[in-house]
């Protein structure tokens, strides 16, 4: 069954450490990869894709992803958190014309 | 200049009621969607019209009825409302129904039924 995965429902930092949220995925096709931020009340941006090409892919707001296709994963990264960055994280994977979204990881970071 | 935008933002009704959530989008793009948020934040694809066609069509009550009078334009008409009902709906938009292409997401719609 197609699936997402996104490991702890809630991820904690301290401003300027590190941040990674993880995923992982089902598919026995290459997969389509998406990073999708909501702040509080509103719609979800794009903050990453992967279709095809470099594994490693940047996106806005100093966050990037690593697709590892032997590890089935897209963990999202960012080198220093910041107070701004507190929110709901979504991966997804296209599967078809489908957009699978993983439950959501929500970031807080702490000062 | 909203890409893509809803109304309305928030829709308190009671059971039983008839009601409309529209959505329009001014990227010009072909594809449109909706999904379903739960309380437990989980989305989840209900629609999808691509050029005015319904493409995706998922295990949803036949109560949800989409309607696309334009490419620009997808509306969502819920009948006879249930508690359960209640949830964000989001609207999004992308370019075609391409496997890579983004889809861009309206504001959300947080529908209440008492």
């Amino acid at each position: 069954a197609q699936s997402v995965t996104q490991l702890g429902s809630h991820v904690s930092v301290s401003e300027g450490a590190l941040v990674l949220l993880r995923c992982n995925y089902s598919s026995s096709v290459p997969p389509y990869l998406f990073w999708y931020v909501q702040y509080p009340n509103q719609g979800l941006q794009l903050l990453l894709k992967y279709t095809t090409g470099a594994t490693l892919v940047k996106g806005i707001n100093g966050f990037e992803a690593e697709f590892k296709k032997s590890e089935t994963s897209f963990h999202l990264t960012k080198p220093s958190a910041h107070m701004s960055d507190a929110a709901e994280y979504f991966c997804a994977v296209k599967y078809g014309n489908k957009l699978v979204f993983g439950a959501g990881t929500i970031l807080r970071v702490k000062s | 200049d909203t890409a893509v935008s809803q109304t309305p933002k928030y829709l308190v009704t009671q059971m039983g009621n008839d009601k409309s959530i529209k959505c329009e989008q001014n990227l010009g793009h072909d594809t449109m969607y909706w999904y379903k948020q739960d309380s437990k934040k989980f989305l989840k694809i209900m629609f999808s019209y691509n050029n005015k066609e319904l493409i995706i069509n998922e295990t949803v009550p036949n109560r949800f009825s989409p309607k696309s009078p334009d490419k620009a334009h997808l509306n969502l008409h819920i009948n006879s409302l249930e508690l359960g009902d209640s949830a964000v709906y989001f609207c999004a938009s992308s370019q075609d129904a391409g496997v890579t292409d983004t889809q861009y997401f309206g504001p959300g719609t947080r529908l209440t039924v008492l």
